[in-house]
């Protein structure tokens, strides 16, 4: 059974580029979650969807940031423009929320994402 | 907001050695969940916790849920190479959502 995809594993990018990363949820999950991760900050919620409806983006740092997820198998974040300081992993994890107790998030092998 | 502290930051044992790491938070969790991180990977789920007092076990890892729900526990017993990672505690408030992450604790084994 595939776990969540991620793509692309690497991206190095120069400032001002416009960056997409992506996401494939496991198949029957609903929530999608989107984090990054530095040294500094460590994971850090940036955004979780529930339904593919975004429930909670207080985490998303500015509006240069921006994620969608047009359907139950996919989401997208993109960086527009993207500066250094963007430079991290970004994990994308899903879960099966709802009546369920057990609804614990798997992560993806995330996207390391370097802005020059 | 809410917060979790995680402890140690890093450890360097011996092979073989027991482990414990913990972490507490400032607000009552529902859930508790300990994650494992390999280099260049995402975190991997390793034990979750649902009930204060909760005690589970996964191979030679086990976990606890504190009873005041504001605390959980992971002992690793008889430590081996392969245990080298970074470990992450993690909670929700509510029974679904996001989670609160700690900042995790770096586990070194010497041979």
């Amino acid at each position: 059974d595939a776990g969540v995809i991620q793509s692309p594993r690497h991206e190095v990018t120069e400032m001002g580029q416009e960056v997409t990363l992506r996401c494939k949820p496991i198949s029957g999950h609903n929530s999608l979650f989107w984090y990054r991760q530095t040294m500094m900050r460590g994971l850090e919620l940036l955004i979780y969807f529930n339904n593919n409806v975004p429930i909670d983006d207080s985490g998303m740092p500015e509006d240069r940031f921006s994620a969608k997820m047009p359907n139950a198998s996919f989401s997208t974040l993109k960086i527009q423009p993207s500066e250094p300081r963007d430079s991290a992993v970004y994990f994308c994890a899903s879960s099966l929320a709802g009546q369920l107790l057990y609804n614990e998030q798997f992560f993806g092998p995330g996207t390391r994402l370097t802005v020059l | 907001g809410q917060q979790l502290n995680q402890s140690p930051q890093s450890m360097f044992i011996q092979e073989g050695e027991d482990v414990s790491m913990n972490c507490t938070s400032s607000s009552i969790f529902n859930t508790w969940l300990w994650y494992k991180q390999d280099p260049g990977e995402g975190p991997v789920l390793l034990i979750a916790l649902y009930k204060a007092g909760e005690l589970t076990s996964n191979g030679r890892l086990t976990a606890q849920f504190g009873i005041t729900r504001k605390d959980s526990f992971l002992n690793i017993s008889a430590s081996i190479p392969s245990d080298v990672g970074i470990y992450f505690c993690a909670g929700r408030v509510g029974s679904q959502g996001n989670l609160i992450f700690g900042k995790g604790t770096k586990l070194s084994v010497k041979p």
